[in-house]
């Protein structure tokens, strides 16, 4: 399986400010997502993080609020720019790892940040 | 998008008791997927099924993809158990880009 770390894992932050969050894979993974999640609600997903290349957003999410880099298979940032407090969210990173039992695909999630904008 | 709907929204059980966690979605998917958020907010998959039937310990799940619903069942439930059960689908062309439920918020007490 793939073990994904996420830092921070908490924030606090004043609006106006910008906060990036790194995402860690211990192995290559082929997909690597953005996902966000508001208080009480489900997950949306962001944005696809396309190694070497510009990443692909989903409908109503854009790249000058959150760009995203993806510089190899293994890593992944995300940037939450000029926050608000309707930015207070849990983000998460997920992955699509392939199982060396079973040699299936698999979807990962990281353990999340929890940001909290003032 | 994919429509995804979740029934119950909440369920309250009492340890040892038995549930049945319904989703229903609104296209054809390639990928279905059940995750359990824990108290803490880890989110952690359950099962990979966009078809057929799959059990992993006290836990089972039945896709019917003709007819476009998943079923998550918990047997003999525990405390542990509680948290948020999502249903997640993605389409052919977008396997890893998942449309959520809303969730089914579980409460087990002792």
């Amino acid at each position: 399986s793939a073990v994904i770390s996420q830092k921070p894992s908490r924030d606090i932050c004043q609006r106006g400010t910008s906060l990036t969050i790194q995402c860690q894979v211990d192995s290559q993974v082929t997909m690597m997502f953005w996902y966000r999640q508001q208080p009480g609600q489900s997950l949306t997903l962001i944005a696809t993080a396309n190694q070497g290349s510009e990443a692909t957003y989903e409908s109503g999410f854009v790249i000058d609020k959150f760009p995203i880099s993806r510089p190899n298979l293994t890593f992944s940032t995300l940037t939450v720019s000029n926050m608000s407090p309707e930015d207070s969210s849990i983000y998460l990173c997920s992955v699509v790892g392939r199982l060396e039992t079973s040699g299936k695909e698999t979807q990962y999630f990281g353990p999340g940040t929890r940001l909290l904008v003032l | 998008g994919i429509q995804v709907e979740q029934s119950p929204p909440d369920l309250i059980l009492q340890e040892g008791a038995n549930s049945t966690l319904r989703c229903n979605f609104s296209d054809s998917v390639n990928n279905l997927q059940w995750f359990h958020q824990n108290p803490w907010g880890q989110l952690i998959n359950l099962f990979y099924i966009p078809s057929g039937t799959k059990q992993n310990g006290r836990l089972s799940a039945t896709t019917v993809a003709t007819e476009r619903y998943s079923l998550l069942y918990i047997s003999s439930s525990q405390t542990t158990d509680s948290g948020v059960y999502f249903c997640a689908v993605a389409r052919t062309d977008s396997w890893g880009k998942l449309q959520f439920g809303a969730g089914t918020q579980v409460v087990v007490t002792p």
